[in-house]
């Protein structure tokens, strides 16, 4: 059964500390790694799509990555606006998007 | 450019009650969802369609019921509310098949009491 697990469940950084989001994998045949963002009480907004190991995309202060078995969602110098739920969602061979239950951040002034 | 609206915003329905979420587009995308988000749950997929007259289940369609009569419209159907269906529903669309690029509605909160 494709899984993905996306850890931490909740991370506070303070503004400029600069940290990183997992995402673990388990689906057959990988078509695509998504990463969203969830404002409190809105729909998800894309942010990445990622097709191969080794691939990296970047968007202001948010850079993802992408392993065989994981994804990686790093903000640099992270400011408050950047706090809201980042999901993760894989592809498989089924194409049904399975996501996972999503990384809350808290950025403090 | 309104991209993906869903109404109503929020509901309370009673149980054994129906009612239809109503979704539409105007991207003139292909593919439309419907998922549900649990707290602390990550979004499960109800229905896709893939065009017009086209529809299938995802991962948990019991209890909800779709049709796809146009490209810009698809109505999430629930038929004898039960309180297990409490939850937020996301409608989305895509140009091209599930991940591509899917573009949210802003959801639809619904408890059934």
């Amino acid at each position: 059964e494709d899984q993905v697990t996306q850890s931490p469940e909740a991370l506070r950084l303070q503004e400029g500390e600069s940290s990183s989001l997992n995402c673990s994998y388990t689906v057959s045949g990988l078509r695509g790694l998504f990463w969203y963002r969830q404002d409190p009480g809105k729909g998800p907004e894309f942010l990445f799509t990622l097709y191969s190991a080794g691939e990296e995309k970047e968007k202001e202060r948010l850079k993802a990555t992408l392993t065989k078995k994981e994804s990686f969602l790093h903000i640099t110098a992270p400011k408050p606006e950047d706090s809201a739920t980042y999901l993760c969602a894989a592809q498989g061979g089924s194409e049904k998007l399975v996501f996972g239950k999503g990384t809350k951040l808290t950025v403090n002034p | 450019n309104a991209g993906v609206t869903q109404t109503p915003k929020f509901r309370i329905l009673k149980i054994g009650q129906s009612m239809t979420l109503q979704c539409a587009q105007d991207m003139n995308h292909n593919y439309m969802y419907w998922y549900r988000q649990d707290p602390g749950m990550g979004l499960k997929l109800i229905y896709y369609s893939v065009g017009a007259g086209i529809t299938d289940k995802g991962e948990v369609p019991n209890g909800y019921n779709v049709s796809r009569s146009t490209t810009e419209d698809f109505p999430l159907r629930l038929e004898l509310a039960a309180p297990s269906q409490t939850s937020v529903y996301f409608c989305a669309s895509s140009y091209w098949a599930h991940g591509n690029t899917i573009y949210f509605g802003e959801g639809s909160w619904l408890t059934v009491v």
